[in-house]
């Protein structure tokens, strides 16, 4: 079945960078674009971008278009977002979640989600 | 953006019961619209998508209604396993948004 397995929490000092994994299983890697979300403690849901794991292309909302960096191991079926530069307003669960159209580049609704990582940012 | 109004923030009832929550978008997004139960400890499940239409495994008790800009989450005859959270979310235009979510509660 598909699953989607995240790295442990973090704790990161303001200033630095994390980088979350998240890895696939369960179908084709390359088939499906990763989608990030971010969720705040107590509070909704943000997309953060997405990865197409086939070609390495990437979109990004603007709010964290000059911070997160969104990568891929083909070789392993993991994807990777790197965020840098964190704030305490970054301290937040991290998601990846698979788009639930077939290689799609559109946006979508996300038919499987992974645990979340919990990044907490505090000197 | 697309700003995602959902309402109530806060929904209390009995199992059994029915209830309903409203998810309005501030521009048409067509029937381009999903909703997601949030438990504790559980990822993130999804149960309807394209306004109506049940993801598979969700309980028929869960029905979905609405296109344009005015949407419904329904669930008749609650069941313990329902209290949660739940949000909506657009996938109209870029970037998706969600709902601020409503939180089913035991009454």
């Amino acid at each position: 079945q598909v699953n989607l397995l995240q790295s442990g929490a973090a704790l990161v000092k303001p200033g630095a960078s994390v980088k979350v994994s998240c890895k696939v299983s369960g179908y084709t890697f390359t088939d499906y674009y990763i989608h990030w979300i971010k969720q705040g403690h107590g509070k909704s849901l943000e997309w953060i971008g997405n990865i197409n794991p086939y070609s390495d292309y990437t979109n990004y909302n603007e709010k964290f278009e000059n911070r997160a960096a969104l990568t891929v191991d083909k070789s392993t079926n993991t994807a990777f977002m790197d965020l840098s530069r964190l704030t305490s307003e970054d301290s937040a669960t991290y998601y990846c979640t698979r788009c639930g159209y077939y290689f799609s580049r559109f946006p979508c609704y996300f038919d499987y989600w992974g645990h979340g990582v919990m990044v907490t940012v505090s000197s | 953006d697309v700003q995602m109004t959902q309402s109530p923030s806060y929904l209390a009832a009995s199992p059994g019961e029915s209830v309903s929550i409203s998810c309005k978008a501030s521009k048409s997004i067509s029937n381009n619209l999903a909703w997601y139960q949030e438990k504790p400890g559980k990822a993130h499940k999804l149960l309807i998508h394209s306004g109506s239409t049940l993801q598979s495994k969700t309980p028929s008790r869960f029905s979905g209604s609405g296109s344009g800009t005015d949407f419904t989450l329904t669930i008749s005859s609650l069941e313990f396993e329902d209290f949660a959270v739940y949000y909506c979310q657009q996938y109209d235009e870029y970037p998706p948004t969600f709902g601020a979510g409503t939180k089913l509660e035991l009454k």
